[in-house]
């Protein structure tokens, strides 16, 4: 079955630090995909990357980055020189084909960052 | 070009009562999702549905059921209402693609349902 693990429940960093989330994932499945979304106060989940399984290249946009490590499971997604408008909860996600061939997403549990002016 | 949106955006109801939630997809998506969200948690799958039919179903109750209209717009119904539904239940649409999973799914702002 699988599985995303967000050890991180809360992160509090002060402005203009650079801030890493975690993300491991289970899965039995050679292709899959991650995700990372941000929920902001108001609740809507806001989509900010998508990997597959075979490309492993890290990702920068902006200030944002991701790491992907299929050797250790890891999906880490790091904000450089934070903002209070990084505020938010942060999912990691992970999406396999049932055996319908259908998508099935399984969402982490969450961790809430918190940027401190 | 509009993105997912829902309605209500807040609902109180009480135990024992049924309730209809709407969502309308992002412009040029075929596919709606359900979730569950319930407080401090990640959102839970409910089902998924595409070509009108349901294509797969989470780990809910009966009591949850949905409906997907030739517009691609959909409902989720959920009966006999439990103080444990309360949660933020979130839609979002997908386009399928070949093989569907590989495909970005676009979330609404949900609705916030209440249950006393």
């Amino acid at each position: 079955a699988q599985k995303v693990t967000q050890a991180q429940t809360e992160i509090s960093v002060v402005e203009k630090e650079d801030v890493t989330l975690d993300c491991v994932y289970e899965t039995r499945d050679t292709t899959y995909y991650l995700f990372w979304y941000k929920q902001p106060p108001s609740g809507e989940l806001v989509f900010l990357i998508r990997r597959n399984s075979f490309d492993e290249q890290n990702e920068i946009s902006g200030r944002y980055s991701w790491n992907f490590q299929k050797s250790t499971s890891s999906f880490n997604f790091t904000i450089t020189a934070s903002q209070v408008v990084d505020s938010a909860v942060y999912f990691c996600a992970l999406s396999e084909a049932s055996s319908g061939g259908y998508q099935k997403v399984t969402f982490g549990t969450g961790t809430k960052l918190q940027v401190i002016p | 070009d509009a993105g997912v949106t829902q309605s209500p955006t807040h609902l109180i109801k009480t135990r024992g009562q049924q309730v209809t939630l709407r969502c309308s997809p992002k412009s040029g998506h075929d596919t709606v999702s359900w979730y569950q969200q319930a407080l401090g948690q990640g959102p839970q799958f409910i089902f998924q549905y595409y070509e009108e039919e349901e294509r797969q179903r989470g780990n809910f109750p009966d009591r949850f059921s949905g409906h997907q209209f030739p517009n691609y717009s959909s409902e989720l119904n959920v009966n006999a209402l439990l103080l444990g539904d309360s949660a933020l239940y979130l839609c979002a649409s997908s386009s399928l693609g070949l093989a569907g999973f590989e495909e970005t799914q676009y979330f609404g702002p949900g609705t916030r349902l209440l249950v006393l």
